[in-house]
């Protein structure tokens, strides 16, 4: 069975400080990774995406891939108490034909 | 314009209710989802329809039969409720199958007593 997983947390961390968040996958054939965010009570929304190994950065935001170890991250520079939600960590397990699947989140409390 | 829009956005029902929830997408995209949130926030797909055709159909009991009744457009329709049923369900939409971003609806609060 397809997994991926991630430490529920909370992971807190104090304003301006890098929060890291984890996540690894069972599938080694899974071709692209992805991490929404999702605020309590709303919907989850795309804030990166990755497909090869090595860093993607996007603001204060950058995610790592590692397909040897079938991990990938991503780190919030500069956090803020905006960013206090929880993140997702999805795969694409086969590409074309298939849906993600979505670890089970981290919450991230970032306390000014 | 909202991109994704779902309803109800709650839905409060008596076990052994029908009930449906409607979802549209005027995003133009070909591909549309229902996903299931439980209550520990564990998101998982359940079906996935491209141009009104259905692709993944995941494990997921037969009281639950989407429709499609054009690509804009995928209704959830749940009979027969259970305790279990309640979620927060979302509608999503992506360009193709497969694609990089999938777009997702305000979700609808399903409650069963």
């Amino acid at each position: 069975q397809k997994e991926v997983e991630q430490n529920s947390g909370p992971l807190s961390v104090p304003e301006g400080a890098i929060a890291s968040l984890n996540c690894t996958y069972s599938d080694r054939g899974s071709q692209s990774f992805f991490w929404y965010r999702q605020y309590s009570g709303k919907s989850p929304e795309l804030i990166m995406f990755i497909y090869s190994n090595g860093d993607k950065e996007d603001g204060r935001f950058t995610a790592q891939l590692n397909k040897a170890s079938q991990y990938v991250s991503l780190l919030i520079r500069d956090s803020q108490p905006s960013d206090s939600a929880t993140y997702l960590c999805a795969v694409n397990p086969r590409g074309a034909g298939t849906a993600l699947i979505f670890g089970k989140g981290t919450t991230l409390s970032v306390s000014s | 314009d909202t991109a994704v829009s779902q309803t109800p956005k709650y839905l409060v029902t008596q076990m052994g209710n029908d009930k449906s929830i409607k979802c549209e997408q005027n995003l133009g995209h070909d591909t549309m989802y229902w996903y299931k949130q439980d209550s520990k926030k564990f998101l998982k797909i359940m079906f996935s329809y491209n141009n009104k055709e259905l692709i993944i159909n995941e494990t997921v009991p037969n009281r639950f039969s989407p429709k499609s009744p054009d690509k804009a457009h995928l209704n959830l329709h749940i009979n027969s409720l259970e305790l279990g049923d309640s979620a927060v369900y979302f509608c999503a939409s992506s360009q193709k199958i497969g694609s990089n971003e999938q777009f997702f609806g305000p979700g609808t609060r399903l409650t069963v007593l």
